[in-house]
């Protein structure tokens, strides 16, 4: 039961144009979400986060959108960078359910010179 | 300010041995997490301890897997007679006492091989 789903394992962009990550969900109960980004042979760091009360946040290169109807979130990074390039990870949490974050699969991000 | 420790980076052990993993939380910190990438997959939930205490074992495992966070020193990840299915990266993170943050700080994992 995958209540967290990004269905793009793998994303190509050039340096410069934007890159968008997608993730889904199906737990209605969910309302808060994070991006992590991981690198090869190290732990996810946090990138951004958004409250289900929020509809769009947004941090330097970085937004993240949430469609609460559609149970869609996503997250945009302009302009991309090589450096951006790395795996990004979709969590979904319950408040109160501290740290039980429901991760989503990933989705590889290359970001091309 | 060190960031949430794991040890070892890499553990290889044979079928039927136990597994020890390590954490120690970032400074100020007194809640931890384990979680589990299978290859391929995403990060699964396992277990949230505070000190001496285990919150939600929701995610561990029935039988072998156990997991501490004593008063004093690191947590423990205990992997009991080892399969090849156990092959994975075991991540903790932590995050601090206050607040609904619900932003976590992970290590850099813990890669365990069953050969």
């Amino acid at each position: 039961d995958q209540q967290v789903k990004q269905n793009s394992p793998s994303l190509s962009v050039q340096e410069g144009r934007i890159s968008i990550l997608n993730c889904d969900y199906t737990n209605s109960m969910f309302d808060y979400f994070l991006w992590y980004k991981k690198y090869p042979a190290e732990g996810p760091t946090f990138l951004i986060s958004i409250s289900s009360i929020k509809d769009k946040n947004e941090d330097g290169r970085f937004t993240v959108f949430l469609n609460k109807s559609a149970k869609h979130l996503s997250l945009h990074i302009v302009p991309s960078q090589p450096g951006d390039s790395a795996v990004y990870f979709c969590a979904a949490s319950i408040s109160g359910n501290t740290g039980k974050l429901i991760f989503g699969q990933g989705t590889t991000l290359q970001v091309k010179p | 300010n060190a960031g949430v420790m794991q040890n070892p980076r890499h553990l290889v052990r044979r079928r039927g041995q136990e597994a020890r993993l390590r954490c120690s939380p970032m400074k100020g910190h007194s809640h931890v997490y384990w979680y589990r990438q299978l290859p391929e997959e995403g990060l699964k939930f396992m277990v949230y301890l505070q000190k001496e205490n285990i919150i939600d074992e929701s995610g561990m495992p029935k039988e072998r897997f156990s997991a501490e966070f004593p008063k004093e020193g690191p947590s423990i990840l205990r992997i009991q007679q080892v399969v090849r299915g156990d092959s994975a990266a075991y991540f903790c993170a932590s995050s601090p006492p206050q607040g609904v943050n619900e932003k976590l700080f992970f290590g850099s994992g813990t890669q365990l091989s069953v050969l």
